[in-house]
Parts: structure tokens; sequence; C-alpha cells
């Protein structure tokens, strides 16, 4: 399987404090891009970062990605409660049209 | 508003009765995609579509069937569900053939006895 893995698996913050998630990955990669599930839900997409690039923001989202290491974080500033979700990242290979989720971290903002 | 469908939503039935879970989407997007989650494995790829009549398998193919005679569907097929296809199964497209952003449908739930 080539599929990545997040790291951790589960993290619980208070409210307001910065949640930073990881993600390592197997192959070289196109693009990586970052998801937010609710339970049960259907996934939705949060940022897009391209192999070129090195760091990415989208509001309180930080997105760095380093390609010699193969993986990428995930940073939230000041979480709020409707944060709590689980988030996976998913990659395309260089070759091939296939995507790769990771196993996700399970974040959980206590109010 | 732009959406991906699927139906049922929940699905319970028996070891070896046929069964389909049907995807729509209305974005007229190329590329169309089924997921399983199953927990502690994430989200594996089990057929994906670049376009109408082109197919391929994703990591997990094994026990599926898809097609892809419209743009806008791309149904799932179980010939003879077996309990370990229990799942939760997503759908999603993307207007990228490669790479890009997904959106994916609210999922179906799927128990096999």
């Amino acid at each position: 399987s080539q599929q990545g893995e997040e790291d951790p698996q589960a993290l619980s913050i208070q409210e307001g404090e910065n949640a930073t998630m990881n993600c390592s990955y197997k192959t070289s990669i196109n693009n990586l891009q970052w998801y937010r599930q609710n339970s049960g839900r259907g996934l939705v997409h949060l940022i897009l970062i391209r192999s070129n690039e090195r760091e990415k923001h989208s509001g309180r989202l930080r997105v760095t990605l380093d390609t010699s290491k193969k993986s990428s974080s995930l940073l939230i500033t000041a979480s709020r409660a409707a944060d709590t979700a689980s988030y996976f990242c998913a990659t395309d290979a260089r070759t091939g049209n296939q995507f790769y989720f990771g196993t996700g971290t399970s974040l959980t903002v206590i109010p | 508003e732009a959406q991906v469908t699927q139906n049922p939503r929940y699905l319970i039935t028996v070891t070896g009765k046929k069964l389909t879970v049907t995807c729509s989407q209305n974005m007229n997007h190329e590329y169309m995609s089924w997921y399983r989650q199953d927990p502690g494995l994430g989200l594996r790829q089990i057929y994906y579509s670049m376009n109408v009549e082109v197919t391929d398998k994703g990591d997990v193919p094994e026990g599926y069937k898809v097609s892809r005679k419209e743009k806008r569907n791309f149904p799932l097929i179980l010939e003879s569900p077996s309990p370990n296809q229990t799942s939760l199964y997503f759908c999603a497209s993307s207007s990228q053939r490669r790479g890009g952003e997904q959106y994916f449908g609210p999922g179906t739930r799927l128990t096999v006895t």
C-alpha cells in the first residue's frame, strides 16, 4: 500500500490553542491535500499544496510540505470547538492517477 | 447546488445478493472515484474513472465493479457481497483528471451479514 500516515492518531486540545498534525507519505507526488471529516460524513477539502511549494496559508490553516522528507504538516491556529473533526492528508502519485489517503488524525477541541 | 449524491445512504444485505450503489454529480466533472473507509485504515480507493467509458483499478478493487456510461453517473456494483465488504463507502468527483480537489458524497453505510 502507498497510503500515508498521520501523526498523532488523536489529539485533544483546549479552545484557543493551536493544533498541529503531521502526514508522511511514501512516493513522489504532484500535490498534497488536506481534508476534514465530521463524524461519519463526507470529506471536505481544506487546502492543496503543490510539490514545488513549501508553505501555504488559508485563513487559520497553515500547511507545510517537505518533499525531501516526504512529509507535510497542518497547523490550525486559535482552534474552536467547531474544528473538532478528523483530518486526512491525500496525495496523488507523480505517476498514475490514483489518490492515496492517510489514516487520519482525530482532533477534539474542548470548549 | 453543486453536489455529489449517493443512494442508498444505508443498506443492510445478505451475503451473495447483488447490489448497486449509485453516485451522481452535477458539476460536469471528468474524474470520479469510489472509496471505502474502515476504522484505522483511512480511505482506500476502489476504482476511479477519468472520463466516460474510462475506468481503472485503485488500491482495493477486488469484489467490486464500476461503469461510466454517462459523465454524471458512476455506480458501484457488488456482484456477490461478502461480510468483509461491510464498510462506509464514499463517491467523489473532481474537475481535474489528476490531483485536483475532490468533492465527496455523503457516504453509504453498507452492512453485509
